[in-house]
């Protein structure tokens, strides 16, 4: 089990560049979630995939922020164009299926800084 | 909507000794989990312990422990004999059952515990 893989782990931008983060969730496993962590808003929801398709993107900031999941393997959080406040810790997560009791298996994460 | 609390900011114990971490939750649902996730300075999210809302038994693994109370929609973490290694944020996480598929967590703000030497 390789766990869930984030990429790149760090990643520095001038603000109004496109920032693609990507995401391999664990073989097996039918539900991806992307989370962004800050200090003043903690961890937040942004969207989440089940079997591919998403279902609840009601916590993507903005039209700038764009997600897809073009198969069961990988997914990408997409900032278009990026903004200083847009730095953050972006985890993206995955669970098996299941009754929805399953935890949530968390990757290590991609620290954005937008300057 | 879910809203999870977490009323310490931070907190400091010495080693061996045992400390409770409390959150509270409101929620209309009636099925539910409960999770505590550990995120020590390397950042990753490590799951600590989980908790059915339809059990009535209180969880436990190893050193940690939960004291689940539905009626007051509490439920604190307790670590017993804490070690360095215990030095990290800690969030209390809440997911509604979802018969048809996996749910998001919502997370409180996080308690930082700190073990002293």
């Amino acid at each position: 089990d390789a766990g869930v893989i984030q990429s790149p782990r760090h990643e520095v931008t001038e603000m109004g560049q496109e920032v693609t983060l990507r995401c391999k969730p664990i073989s097996g496993h039918n539900s991806l979630f992307w989370y962004r962590q800050t200090m003043m808003r903690g961890l937040e929801l942004l969207i989440y995939f089940n079997n591919n398709v998403p279902i609840d993107d009601s916590g993507m900031p903005e039209d700038r922020f764009s997600a897809k999941m073009p198969n069961a393997s990988f997914s990408t959080l997409k900032i278009q164009p990026s903004e200083p406040r847009d730095s953050a810790v972006y985890f993206c997560a995955s669970t098996p299926p299941g009754q929805g009791n399953s935890p949530l298996h968390f990757g290590n994460g991609t620290r954005l800084t937008v300057t | 909507a879910q809203t999870v609390t977490q009323s310490q900011p931070e907190m400091s114990v010495q080693e061996a000794e045992t400390v409770t971490l409390s959150c509270t939750y409101d929620t209309s649902e009636s099925n539910y989990y409960l999770f505590w996730y550990k995120q020590p300075p390397s950042r990753q999210m490590i799951l600590v312990i989980r908790q059915e809302a339809y059990k009535q038994q209180n969880a436990t693994e190893n050193r940690f422990s939960v004291n689940f109370q539905k009626a007051a929609k509490s439920f604190s973490l307790k670590i017993s004999d804490s070690q360095l290694g215990d030095t990290a944020m800690y969030f209390c996480a809440f997911m509604k059952y979802s018969g048809g598929g996996a749910d998001g967590l919502t997370f409180g703000k996080g308690t930082h515990l700190i073990i002293q030497p």
